[in-house]
């Protein structure tokens, strides 16, 4: 089946300091990638929705010049959230589409806490 | 836009027993996809089920099963022979004929009783 890890999968970093979180599809090429955030007992908001080689779509709100997306290759997206505050300790959960499916496959997530 | 709503944040059945989930979604499209999603406490979402709009018959996947009234636009979805292990939140999700996104509802979390 598709596999779509992430790495790392906790993280704890100070405040004004960045953190990269990558995702990574292991067994097929990822020609669409998502990245949510899910605060606790809620639902995964959207962040940003990224197409291999092209800029990220960030949905309505999120700071795209803080929550930096790259997705370089059909197998890899990052998600760099900058100058880190505690308000963006969260879990990050991405997910990963393979063209003509219907789909998508969830990494595990990471749960970043900003002290 | 697009909405989907799961009226039930909670939900407990007896082992053995089956419980329903109850989602409802807002769209003008007359052809999209629903889906199921279960996140146990490990957060890692695992796809329970799906549904393209244009087949009229129910989708079933082992003890899995949905209810689809398109013109109601419902979609609910029935676990037969609850087990200990189906325990986790459970999100109904929307996704539209062309779009890429997934839009989710709100969650609800279904607790076990053994």
């Amino acid at each position: 089946g598709a596999v779509v890890s992430q790495h790392p999968s906790r993280v704890i970093c100070k405040s004004g300091t960045s953190v990269k979180i990558e995702c990574r599809s292991l067994d097929f090429q990822a020609t669409t990638m998502f990245w949510y955030r899910q605060f606790p007992k809620q639902s995964l908001m959207l962040m940003a929705t990224s197409n291999e080689g092209s800029k990220a779509t960030y949905e309505q709100g999120v700071e795209k010049d803080k929550f930096l997306i790259n997705h370089a290759s059909l197998t890899l997206s990052t998600l760099t959230v900058t100058s880190a505050h505690p308000e963006d300790s969260s879990f990050y959960i991405c997910s990963a589409r393979d063209q003509g499916r219907y789909e998508q496959y969830f990494g595990p997530g990471t749960r970043l806490t900003v002290t | 836009a697009q909405t989907v709503t799961q009226s039930q944040p909670e939900m407990s059945v007896q082992e053995a027993e089956t419980v329903t989930l109850s989602c409802t979604y807002d769209t003008s499209e007359s052809d999209y996809y629903l889906f199921w999603y279960k996140q146990p406490p490990s957060r890692q979402m695992i796809l329970v089920i799906r549904q393209e709009a244009y087949k009229q018959q129910n989708a079933t996947e082992n003890r899995f099963s949905v209810n689809f009234q398109k013109a109601a636009k419902s979609f609910s979805l029935k676990i037969s022979d609850s087990q200990l292990g189906d325990a986790a939140m459970y999100f109904c999700a929307y996704r539209g004929p062309l779009a890429q996104k997934l839009v989710f509802g709100q969650g609800t979390r279904l607790t076990i009783n053994p």
